[in-house]
């Protein structure tokens, strides 16, 4: 299958510091990217859906200004955490779609910030 | 956000033991998939299911698509202790949709 990676695994961040994770297909053309949030026991959440060169579609209740998604190329995309909160705190999964396939998904970021 | 029930939350089962669980949403959709995740690491593609009544294997996987596509059910026959993890539904009304997943089913094996 088609590989995606996610960096880094996991990161601990002081409180009012921001958080880069990264997104890439590393072997094919993602036409579109999806960003996922995962509290422990619970299910995946979608937080936005990026495609190539425009602005991401975020989901009802992500706030946009707190969680800044770039997707500047096919094979990358970027979630910066902004002034990160320990409620923050999370398994945040990527996953990548090429045109007419299914999707396929990054190991994951821990994130705790402290 | 909308979210696939499935059944059941959790699971311990003996190795060697056959597994079902199943998924059901309200809405219909166009493809069903199921993935497995395993702690600390993303999901990954088990089978894709792409018409109603459709019945997929891969090894000793196997999963349908329920002929209303409000449903699907996945069994893994003859259980290892790599079975582990928690095995999640999701669906989608096309490639370019986004994907709902499902609440998980949590698989324990014992020896």
């Amino acid at each position: 299958g088609a590989v995606v990676s996610q960096h880094p695994s996991w990161v601990i961040c002081k409180s009012g510091t921001s958080v880069k994770i990264e997104c890439r297909s590393l072997d094919f053309q993602a036409t579109t990217m999806f960003w996922y949030r995962q509290f422990p026991k619970q299910s995946l959440m979608l937080m936005a859906t990026s495609n190539e060169g425009s602005k991401a579609t975020y989901e009802q209740g992500v706030e946009k200004d707190k969680f800044l998604i770039n997707h500047a190329s096919l094979t990358l995309s970027t979630l910066t955490v902004t002034s990160a909160h320990p409620e923050d705190s999370s398994f945040y999964i990527c996953s990548a779609r090429a045109a007419n396939t299914e999707a396929f998904f990054g190991q994951g970021t821990r994130l705790t910030v402290v | 956000g909308q979210q696939l029930n499935q059944s059941p939350q959790s699971m311990f089962i003996q190795e060697g033991e056959d597994v079902s669980m199943n998924c059901t949403s309200s809405s219909i959709f166009n493809t069903w998939l199921w993935y497995k995740q395993d702690p600390g690491e993303g999901p990954v593609l088990l089978i894709a299911l792409y018409k109603a009544g459709e019945l997929t294997s891969n090894g000793r996987l196997t999963a349908q698509f329920g002929i209303t596509r409000k449903d699907s059910f996945l069994n893994i026959s003859a259980s290892i202790p790599s079975d582990v993890g928690i095995y999640f539904c999701a669906g989608h009304t096309g490639t370019a949709s986004k994907l709902t997943f499902g609440t998980g089913t949590r698989l324990q094996v014992t020896l």
